[in-house]
């Protein structure tokens, strides 16, 4: 699976979208990108996927360049309980190994 | 909603004890999946499971066995358990077909002295 880079911290005031960046440029055609956060002291949740098409749930919209090379989580509107890690993961469809590096620990500040 | 439950949220061990991490899935997941996370290191896969009575080895799997006799459980072992072992656990499930995200309990946080 491809590997990611993510930064490691980022704030965002309560209220305005929170963009976290993830750059995977050695992702394959047949990878998807997956975003996951994990809230302290509990399990990883999942957010998001896609493919190359942007996608957008109840929870946040994903942006995927047009090379696929990199992509951005948003959360639209920022809540103090958005605070999280929040892991940006490339695999194939098939793959049941979802590798979680450091993550990007997100801070909303009221 | 799927619900995956570990029957401890913290646990604290001796050194050379036998423990037992127990997860249990209530949507017939066929795969199952343990992890450890470490500070500075992520989640890391110890075992995971496609189905009854079947496992494979993560990345980390020395020190470790695992046991799946029914589908919505899956139970990690430590057969003598060492300090280096300390650590946060995390089981997780999904279903087998597809692009399809894992589903994570809350984690059991052991501690081996």
């Amino acid at each position: 699976d491809a590997k990611t880079t993510q930064p490691p911290s980022m704030d965002c005031a309560e209220g305005r979208a929170a963009n976290l960046p993830c750059n995977h440029s050695t992702i394959s055609g047949n990878e998807y990108v997956y975003w996951y956060r994990q809230i302290h002291s509990q399990g990883p949740q999942y957010i998001i996927h896609g493919l190359k098409n942007n996608e957008t749930n109840e929870m946040a919209s994903l942006i995927i360049t047009e090379d696929r090379k990199s992509s951005t989580l948003i959360l639209p509107h920022a809540t103090l309980r958005d605070t999280a890690v929040y892991y940006c993961i490339v695999s194939r469809a098939s793959g049941s190994r979802l590798t979680f590096g450091e993550g990007t620990q997100l801070t909303v500040n009221p | 909603d799927v619900k995956v439950t570990q029957s401890s949220r913290y646990l604290v061990k001796r050194t050379g004890e036998k423990v037992f991490l127990e997860c249990v899935q209530d949507m017939d997941h066929e795969n199952m999946f343990w992890y450890r996370q470490d500070p500075g290191l992520g989640l890391r896969l110890i075992y995971f499971s496609y189905d009854v009575k079947m496992k494979e080895k993560g990345d980390i799997p020395e020190g470790y066995s695992v046991s799946r006799e029914k589908k919505e459980r899956f139970s990690l072992i430590l057969e003598s358990a060492s300090t280096n072992q300390t650590s946060m656990y995390l089981c997780a499930s999904r279903t087998g077909q597809g692009v399809i995200e894992q589903y994570f309990g809350p984690g059991t946080r052991l501690t081996v002295t």
